[in-house]
């Protein structure tokens, strides 16, 4: 069976620092991976998706990045953390018209 | 611009009891419509997915229903449970990557 991890759970950053979440995938290959963000009582915004080893498409600007090094991970970056970037972010996977797979979240605190 | 509302924002019912949620949508064109359940500070999980020529799905409890031509969707909840109690976000998919999100509909189950 197909298993998605995020870590770490929860962080608190000053304004700012660097940002780096990651995203593992097992049990599947070469599965669509997303970032969400989910603002405190909002809907999830995603923010990239990846097709592939390499391939990132970003759908929102943002001073975010994402990276996808290898198969089934999935990585998100930040250079300077701003106060708006704080959120719950969800990495989740999927295929192509069928349902996507979410992740535990990470709730990010940028102070 | 291509939206999903949900109504109501937020209900109580008493355990036991029935609830419907509703969720209308302008996305177009349309692929697919999906309900999730998300935990408090958990990551969404999928219930149904239904496509355009499909009228109702039920998972155990939860039975959903869509309209296309209206652009409707109800979630059902019968006999409702303690574990219940969560966020239900409405998604409809213009293809795999664009995905639009309802804000969700939060359910308080009480004994």
């Amino acid at each position: 069976s197909q298993t998605i991890h995020q870590w770490p759970a929860t962080l608190v950053q000053p304004v700012g620092s660097p940002l780096s979440l990651e995203c593992t995938v097992e049990g599947t290959s070469n599965p669509n991976l997303y970032w969400y963000r989910q603002a405190a009582g909002r809907g999830l915004q995603l923010l990239f998706y990846s097709v592939g080893i390499g391939q990132i498409s970003s759908e929102v600007p943002q001073n975010l990045s994402a990276s996808r090094p290898q198969d089934r991970q999935f990585i998100l970056s930040s250079k300077k953390l701003l106060l708006s970037d704080s959120g719950f972010y969800l990495c989740a996977w999927g295929w192509v018209k069928e349902t996507q797979y979410f992740g535990p979240g990470t709730r990010l605190l940028v102070l | 611009k291509n939206q999903v509302e949900q109504s109501p924002q937020s209900l109580i019912i008493l355990e036991g009891k029935n609830c419907t949620l509703q969720c209308n949508y302008t996305v177009s064109p349309f692929s697919n419509l999906r309900w999730y359940k998300q935990d408090t500070g958990r990551g969404p999980v999928s219930l149904t997915i239904m496509t355009f020529s499909e009228n109702t799905k039920s998972n155990g409890r939860y039975t959903a229903t869509l309209d296309a031509d209206t652009k409707q969707s109800s979630l059902h909840i019968t006999a409702s449970q303690l574990s219940d109690s969560a966020s239900y976000i409405c998604v409809v998919s213009q293809n795999d990557y664009k995905l639009s999100f309802g804000a969700g509909t939060t359910v308080t189950v009480r004994a």
